[in-house]
């Protein structure tokens, strides 16, 4: 079953804009990580935040973790045709897996 | 640095068929994962490796999939009868191992099974 369940499915905005996703997961974590996927393609590993951590930056992206609330939230700022694609949250345990939500569609506009 | 290659990249097969799938990791990574994807969904984990040894292969549906890591390097995954409902992308990845948390994917093998 999926740990994390990504919230919106799809989001549409223009060039320029700043785009939010959430995403909620149900048991204790190690870590959480965002993962993109390009179409037909794999996924490539954006940003690692750590339980103990409630906010990191790398670049354009903005990662939060809200352990209480068992919620993460991932910003992109200024986003870029480029940006689209489907991003997904994955949890992590002591064993090195990902459990991975059902992604964000993210579509921006030129 | 080379990344994570798959092969075949599209496979075409008929419910009952078998199919094998082929997995070079990243040079020096010990850990190896295969991932079943449906379409609109996330990624889900079918089998851990580590080096040659399997970590946890609990959500493998052993009566028709199997894998294997024999020299702790490439991997094979195969499917002995297929069934409709395998249709997927089948990502591999890997890691450095037990100090690393960040995984690294192949392209994936989309099989679709008629």
């Amino acid at each position: 079953s999926q740990q994390g369940e990504e919230d919106p499915q799809a989001l549409s905005i223009q060039e320029g804009e700043n785009a939010t996703m959430n995403c909620s997961y149900k048991t204790s974590i190690n870590n959480l990580q965002w993962y993109r996927q390009n179409s037909g393609r794999g996924l490539v590993h954006l940003i690692l935040i750590r339980s103990n951590e409630r906010e990191k930056h790398s670049g354009r992206l903005r990662v939060t973790l809200d352990t209480s609330k068992k919620s993460s939230s991932l910003l992109i700022t200024a986003s870029r045709a480029a940006d689209t694609a489907s991003y997904f949250c994955a949890t992590d345990n002591s064993a090195r897996q990902l459990t991975f939500g059902s992604g964000t569609q993210l579509t921006v506009l030129p | 640095e080379a990344g994570v290659a798959q092969s075949p990249r599209y496979k075409i097969i008929e419910k009952r068929q078998s199919v094998a799938f082929w997995c070079n990791p990243i040079s020096g990574h010990a850990t190896l994962y295969w991932y079943q994807q449906i379409l609109g969904q996330g990624p889900k984990l079918l089998i851990q490796f580590q080096n040659n040894g399997v970590v946890d292969d609990s959500q493998l549906p052993k009566d028709r999939f199997s894998a294997e890591r024999l020299k702790g390097v490439d991997s094979t995954l195969k499917i002995q009868p297929a069934k409709l409902e395998d249709s997927a992308v089948y990502l591999c990845a890997s890691s450095l191992g037990v100090s690393s948390n960040t995984q690294y994917f192949g392209p994936g093998t989309r099989l679709t099974v008629l």
